[in-house]
């Protein structure tokens, strides 16, 4: 069963920590994507990537930085956490052209 | 880019049948998408329509396209309370896909 993983399910830091979240997916995907998702908002596209070392922005790619080293494997970073980043994160993948995408579970991030 | 709008909230009894609707802004996506969220999960694609077709059928979905009026529709027959979810739709043009809000079914027994 094809998957995309995303490390934690629920996470906990403090205002001002670095906080690392990680999106692995096993269906060798050309396209990696990282968004978040809060009530009555939808989903909000934060930055996304269509390559090894490749990223583009999204809508609010404040306060975030990517990384995708490897094809298989698209983090997100908080430089320095704030409680405005309190959220669900959900990480996605497609192939490359029109197609649909294949959610991780999500990782519901609390910042205190 | 497309800007996708739904109400946010449904409820229906079980047994009935569910409408979930959605209108969209950008005429020129190639594919429209229905996606489900469980309490707690990601998002999980239940079915897609080609923006050449006006109907697709799946069980007991049904997806409506009418392009005139940029209108998509998801009717979901005899629901059952393991469908209560959030319910999403989505556009995609070349390789950016755009979500609405999402619809919150609630299936009343």
């Amino acid at each position: 069963d094809v998957k995309v993983t995303q490390s934690s399910r629920y996470l906990v830091k403090r205002t001002g920590e670095k906080v690392f979240l990680e999106c692995v997916q096993d269906m060798d995907h050309e396209n990696m994507f990282w968004y978040r998702q809060d009530p009555g908002l939808g989903l909000r596209l934060i930055y996304f990537s269509y390559d090894v070392k490749m990223k583009e922005k999204g809508d609010i790619p404040e306060g975030y930085s990517v990384s995708r080293e490897k094809k298989e494997r698209f983090s997100l970073i908080l430089e320095s956490a704030s409680t405005n980043q309190t959220s669900m994160y959900l990480c996605a993948s497609s192939p490359r052209g029109a197609s649909g995408y294949t959610f991780g579970s999500g990782t519901r991030l609390t910042v205190v | 880019g497309e800007d996708v709008e739904q109400s946010l909230f449904l409820s229906v009894r079980e047994g009935d049948s569910s409408v979930i609707n959605c209108t969209y802004t950008d005429s020129s996506s190639t594919y429209l998408y229905w996606y489900k969220q469980e309490p707690g999960a990601g998002l999980q694609l239940l079915t897609y329509i080609f923006s050449n077709m006006d109907m697709k059928q799946d069980q007991r979905l049904t997806v409506l396209l009418n392009k005139k009026d940029k209108h998509l529709s998801l009717r979901i027959a005899d629901t059952q309370t393991g469908d209560s979810a959030i319910y999403f739709c989505a556009g995609t043009l070349n390789n950016d896909m755009r979500f609405g809000a999402g619809t919150r079914l609630t299936v009343k027994p």
